[in-house]
C-alpha cells in the first residue's frame, strides 16, 4: 500500500469538457507528482510539487493545471480536454528515504 | 538520445528459474539514482528496488537484485526463483540530481513484459 489514493478510477470526457483528477496521500510527505502513461511507453512527468504551496512543470505540462492546497492533496485539472489527453494518469508521493516515489492506482481517462 | 533504454520488449522464463531484465542509461550527472518498478496487469506501479550512483554494493530486496555496472551504464534487474505472480511489465527509471529544475523527475524506459511459464 503506497498510501496514495486517486479518484476517479475511470472517466470518459467529450472534447472540450473540463475535469479535475484528485489525489491524496496519507503519509505526510512533502513531494507529490502527476505522471501520464501512454500505450507502449513509460511514465512522463506532467507536474510536481516539492512542498505544500509550490508546484512546477514537468516534461509534458501543456493542457494541464495543478493545485497543492495542503500537504495531503494534489489535484490535476484539465480545462478543455482533448483526445491527445487520453491516457492513464498516476499520482505519486515521495518516499521517506528521499529517493523513491510511490504511486497511486491510476485514473484511466478517455477523451472522445 | 534516450535516457533509459530497455532493449527487451518481452521476456519469457520458466517458473523457479532466474531472469535478467536489461536496462542501460545515459546521464552526465555524477549523482543519480536508478529504480525498477513492476506493473502487473491490474495497472498499479509497484516500487521494487533502488540503486544510488555512489552506492558501492549492488542493491538487493528479497528475490530482486540490481546488477549495477557503472562504467557500462547498465542497471539490470535480476529476479531469482521466478514465480507466476512475477508476470508483469517491468520499468527501469532514473532520477538525476545536479541540474536545477529536473531533479524531481523520474525518467522511465519503455518497459519489458515478463511472462513466467509454469
Amino acid at each position: 500500500n503506497a498510501g496514495v489514493t486517486q479518484t476517479p478510477k475511470f472517466q470518459v470526457l467529450k472534447t472540450g469538457q473540463s475535469m479535475t483528477l484528485q489525489c491524496a496521500q496519507d503519509m505526510n510527505h512533502n513531494s507529490m507528482y502527476w505522471y501520464r502513461q501512454d500505450p507502449g511507453m513509460g511514465l512522463r512527468l506532467i507536474y510536481y510539487s516539492a512542498s505544500e504551496g509550490t508546484t512546477d512543470k514537468g516534461e509534458v505540462p501543456n493542457g494541464y493545471n495543478v493545485s497543492r492546497l495542503n500537504k495531503r492533496e494534489f489535484s490535476l485539472r484539465l480545462e478543455s480536454a482533448a483526445p491527445s489527453q487520453t491516457s492513464v494518469y498516476f499520482c505519486a508521493r515521495g518516499g521517506s528515504q528521499g529517493n523513491e516515489q510511490f504511486f497511486g492506482p491510476g485514473t484511466r481517462l478517455t477523451v472522445l | 538520445a534516450q535516457k533509459i533504454t530497455q532493449t527487451q520488449p518481452g521476456m519469457f522464463v520458466q517458473e523457479k528459474e532466474a531472469v535478467t531484465l536489461d536496462c542501460t542509461y545515459d546521464t552526465s550527472d555524477p549523482s543519480y539514482g536508478l529504480f525498477w518498478y513492476k506493473q502487473p496487469s491490474s495497472g498499479e506501479m509497484i516500487f521494487l528496488i533502488y540503486q544510488g550512483s555512489y552506492d558501492q554494493q549492488n542493491a538487493t530486496e528479497g528475490r530482486y537484485s540490481l546488477n549495477f555496472q557503472k562504467a557500462r551504464k547498465s542497471a539490470n534487474l535480476v529476479i531469482s526463483a521466478s514465480q507466476l505472480g512475477d508476470s508483469a511489465m517491468y520499468f527501469c527509471a532514473m532520477r538525476e540530481w545536479g541540474r536545477s529544475g529536473s531533479n524531481y523527475k523520474l525518467t522511465f524506459g519503455k518497459g519489458t513484459l515478463l511472462t513466467v511459464n509454469p
